[in-house]
């Protein structure tokens, strides 16, 4: 099973800061097979980016996604009100496996 | 705009068997794999299993031994058991639909999430 370690756990910023969050697996991911998502309290998850670095569609061009074999990030370019939330990141091997998540509260 | 909606019991006494269906509304369940995820209260997610609209089922090694997915596609609905369920099995269950675009797997939309308390 493939583990993968967030980090940090909490990132707190300011709106309009910069956001890098990591994404780091036991054993090397397929780019293909690693996506992110976003989750706001009491609500299902929303998918951001598939295949590492494409965004899903909807999401603005303020987040993206980079990375490959072990090492992967999410970054939020200048933070809104509206991206404060929990990041995931999942991979599709087998089993799928979720990061543990990042908080990204505000400051 | 497809739409899935859990729906079971909210409570569920140690030992007994958790069930939870998902039902697909706006789209065919047809030509997809379709999952279930739990979160319980505070932590982070957790893939239970998929089963693809033929039948063919993939759980995690971790439930496997517990854990049974099924579909109907005469009802647009697949469904989730879990045996012997303890407090540990607390969570918010999800159903989710698993896309390839290109290759590149991922989960476009998902249920609200239904809460499961195993308690006595």
């Amino acid at each position: 099973e493939i583990v993968l370690t967030q980090s940090p756990g909490t990132l707190s910023l300011s709106p309009g800061e910069r956001a890098t969050l990591s994404c780091r697996a036991s054993q090397s991911v397929s780019s293909k097979y690693l996506a992110w998502y976003q989750q706001k309290p009491g609500q299902a998850p929303r998918l951001l980016i598939y295949g590492a670095s494409s965004r899903a569609t909807g999401i603005p061009d303020r987040f993206s996604g980079s990375g490959s074999g072990t090492d992967f990030t999410l970054t939020i370019s200048r933070l809104e009100p509206e991206d404060f939330a929990v990041y995931s990141c999942l991979q599709y091997g087998s089993p799928y496996t979720f990061g543990q998540g990042t908080k990204l509260e505000i400051k | 705009q497809v739409q899935l909606q859990e729906s079971g019991p909210g409570l569920v006494k140690p030992s007994e068997t958790l069930s939870l269906t998902c039902t697909v509304s706006g789209g065919s369940i047809s030509s997809y794999y379709w999952s279930w995820i739990r979160q319980p209260p505070g932590k982070g997610l957790e893939w239970i299993g998929y089963i693809y609209y033929s039948g063919t089922a993939n759980y995690n090694p971790s439930l496997k031994s517990r854990v049974t997915i099924s579909v109907d596609t005469s009802k647009n609905q697949f469904s989730l058991k879990l045996t012997s369920v303890t407090a540990a099995d607390t969570a918010v269950y999800y159903c989710a639909r698993e896309t390839s675009l290109s290759g590149d797997p991922y989960f476009d939309y998902w249920g609200q999430g239904t809460l499961v308390t195993v308690s006595s």
